[in-house]
């Protein structure tokens, strides 16, 4: 078992439209759970970070987290063909010294 | 600097050489990691550095793959007898912190290694 998965995708969702975005993770340690989001070619960057039960609102951005269930969200209202990327899920575990990302879902918002 | 800085940003390199690549953190970032990614795969972790030292070399995949790390900055990572599989970006971060909550890991733009 991996130890984060996501659905490789792609999801494909029309522009304006809500893009729900799902992780889950097997350590049970973790504690800190990331979004990143990667463009074709470029780098990891940082759209959100949740480390408590619940809900965290960032923009057009939800992440949830419900660590009984070892699962992780992220919610991107009003899509738009921009957010157009893969989105990489990461649990810090490892005794905290590292990231480890899921596969990553790629995300499709068409006109 | 700025950002983390990577070098080089492209290489293409004969199967059975050496290459060196060059990670050159955020400014008084104390952690320093190495992953790779392969075409179209997710990110796997190499390596973590904490100052000079590397508590964690888990994911290196074999023993023709070195790092280090010195000054608590700028970090190499080494690659002997290179191998096509071993065709990939590979993307250094660093953060402030042991990657404990809060400390936001950042990525540099990466180093893509071709070999032929």
């Amino acid at each position: 078992q991996k130890e984060v998965e996501q659905n490789s995708g792609p999801l494909s969702v029309p522009e304006g439209a809500i893009a729900s975005l799902n992780c889950t993770y097997s350590d049970r340690v973790s504690q800190s759970f990331f979004w990143y989001r990667q463009y074709s070619g470029k780098s990891p960057e940082l759209i959100m970070s949740i480390y408590s039960n619940g809900d965290k609102e960032d923009g057009r951005f939800t992440a949830q987290l419900n660590k009984a269930s070892q699962y992780v969200s992220l919610l991107i209202r009003d899509s738009q063909p921009s957010d157009s990327a893969t989105y990489l899920c990461a649990a810090l575990g490892g005794g905290y010294n590292k990231l480890i990302f899921g596969a990553g879902t790629r995300l499709a918002v068409h006109p | 600097g700025a950002g983390v800085s990577q070098s080089p940003s492209n290489k293409v390199t004969e199967k059975g050489k050496d290459v060196e690549l060059r990670c050159d953190p955020i400014s008084g970032h104390t952690a320093l990691y190495w992953y790779r990614q392969s075409l179209g795969q997710g990110l796997e972790f190499l390596i973590y550095f904490q100052g000079n030292s590397a508590p964690d070399k888990s994911g290196l995949p074999s023993d023709r793959f070195s790092a280090e790390r010195t000054g608590g900055s700028v970090s190499t990572l080494t690659i002997q007898r290179t191998q096509q599989e071993d065709s990939a970006v590979y993307l250094c971060a660093s953060s402030s912190g042991g990657g404990s909550w809060g400390n936001t890991i950042y990525f540099g733009e990466g180093s893509w290694l071709t070999v032929v």
